[in-house]
């Protein structure tokens, strides 16, 4: 069984960086044709796919970020990571990483999420 | 980007009914639309992908159909565990689009 677990600051200051981790059992982040996401849901809101990082490393990032997203990988914790700079109020949301489907956009597991709070 | 609208954005329903959500794409997706289901506090969970292909273990009162700009999610006889926030989510371009979900709210 595949598991996600988000791991990261629960406060972050306005124009600091965003870093959050993704752990991820019983799957490979480097294999199985797998990309691995994170998505964010605004407090009440509906949900925003933020971008992926393949199997491979290959990375696509929402145009909506501006340019502000970087996701990585450390395959040899099987961990991939979100950096996310010059964070606002607006950034303030539930922070998901998930899997998603090979040669599908999908998501079939999902982390459990993480509220960051942009706040000074 | 592609853009998702659900109808209605809430339904009040008893258990027993039967309920139907409306997905639309503003241009054509073929069937590259998936559905989960959020339960408050929880991640989403997935129910249906490619428009109408039931995930494992998913009971088998809900369903999906359509294709191309207009989709639809059935839950055939609601069960009081049905009752969350529904959205559906296109695959077929990048950025990936959500709608912006249905509540699903007890009568």
């Amino acid at each position: 069984q595949v598991q996600l677990q988000e791991s990261g600051p629960g406060l972050v200051k306005p124009s600091q960086t965003l870093s959050l981790t993704c752990s991820v059992s019983g799957g490979s982040v480097s294999s199985g044709g797998y990309y691995w996401s994170w998505i964010r849901q605004h407090p009440g809101k509906g949900l925003e796919w933020i971008g992926y990082i393949s199997y491979r490393g290959s990375t696509y990032y929402n145009p909506s970020l501006n340019s502000r997203g970087t996701i990585s990988q450390e395959t040899s914790k099987n961990q991939f990571s979100l950096r996310l700079s010059s964070m606002t109020a607006a950034d303030t949301a539930v922070y998901y990483c998930a899997r998603r489907f090979p040669v599908a956009g999908y998501f079939d597991y999902w982390g459990q999420g993480i509220l960051v709070t942009v706040s000074s | 980007d592609i853009q998702m609208t659900q109808s209605p954005s809430t339904l009040s329903a008893s258990v027993g009914d039967r309920v139907t959500i409306t997905c639309r794409a503003s241009q054509s997706i073929s069937s590259w639309l998936a559905w989960y289901q959020q339960k408050q506090g929880k991640a989403p969970k997935l129910l249906i992908n490619k428009a109408s292909t039931l995930e494992s273990g998913v009971p088998s009162r809900f369903s999906g159909s359509g294709s191309g700009t207009e989709f639809t999610l059935t839950i055939s006889s609601l069960q009081p565990d049905d009752f969350a926030t529904y959205y559906c989510q296109q695959y077929k371009a990048y950025s990936y689009t959500f709608g912006q979900g249905t509540k699903l709210e007890i009568k």
